[in-house]
């Protein structure tokens, strides 16, 4: 079966650095995508991997290593606004997007 | 990204009620769209692929009779939940994606949150 790990719930804090790890086990890969969901709202893209290698976009990077199925989010100096939870989901061979649970990320002062 | 709204954003109503919600993509014609359904705590679960002019295409263990979808236009997809009971009460969600070669994100609507007394 397909399946993606994450933590489910990790605890930062506000200025420090802070890496979500996901690893997954998909038939295929097309593509892994990384999303920020704050309690009560959808989700909103952060960033997307498909090649190995790191994506900076400003405070958060995206890693990928397709040989070890692994991904990570980093996130840099961290704010209160952070608080939230991340969701890694995996593009199969189909086109079809699998997600993960996600990650609940605390951060305190 | 595409631009998504999805109305309304709440609805509380009683057991046996048939509720409609809309996804409308503003600025972006979109053949597809999809609905999930996420429970406190959980993930998302798609429910359903919506095609524009054809049926939708629903994921295993999601009543097809039950969440009626409708994407009659390449702006607007509905999903009808028939005759709604308090295990239906979750956070609906619906996305659009632009494109394809499979490397767009899928770009969300501000979800609904569905309470059945």
């Amino acid at each position: 079966g397909q399946n993606i790990d994450q933590p489910t719930e990790m605890t930062a804090t506000e200025g420090a650095i802070v890496q979500i790890n996901c690893t997954y086990q998909t038939s295929g890969f097309n593509g892994l995508f990384w999303y920020q969901q704050h309690a009560g709202e959808a989700p909103t893209f952060l960033s997307y991997n498909v090649l190995d290698g790191l994506e900076e976009k400003g405070r958060f990077s995206s890693f990928l290593s397709r040989s070890k199925g692994y991904s990570y989010l980093l996130l840099k100096e961290l704010q209160m606004k952070d608080s939230a939870s991340y969701l890694c989901a995996v593009r199969d061979s189909n086109y079809q997007l699998i997600w993960g649970a996600g990650t609940k990320l605390i951060i305190k002062p | 990204g595409a631009v998504v709204s999805q109305h309304p954003s709440w609805v509380i109503c009683k057991s046996g009620t048939s509720v409609k919600i809309e996804c409308r993509s503003l600025d972006f014609q979109a053949t597809t769209m999809f609905w999930y359904r996420q429970f406190p705590k959980q993930s998302l679960m798609l429910m359903a692929t919506s095609n524009e002019g054809s049926k939708a295409t629903y994921e295993q263990g999601v009543e097809k009779d039950k969440f009626l979808i409708n994407h009659a236009s390449l702006t607007l997809s509905t999903l009808t939940v028939t005759s709604a009971h308090p295990e239906d009460s979750s956070f609906y969600i619906c996305s659009v994606e632009e494109g394809g070669g499979g490397n767009q994100p899928q770009h969300f609507g501000d979800g609904t949150r569905l309470s059945i007394l």
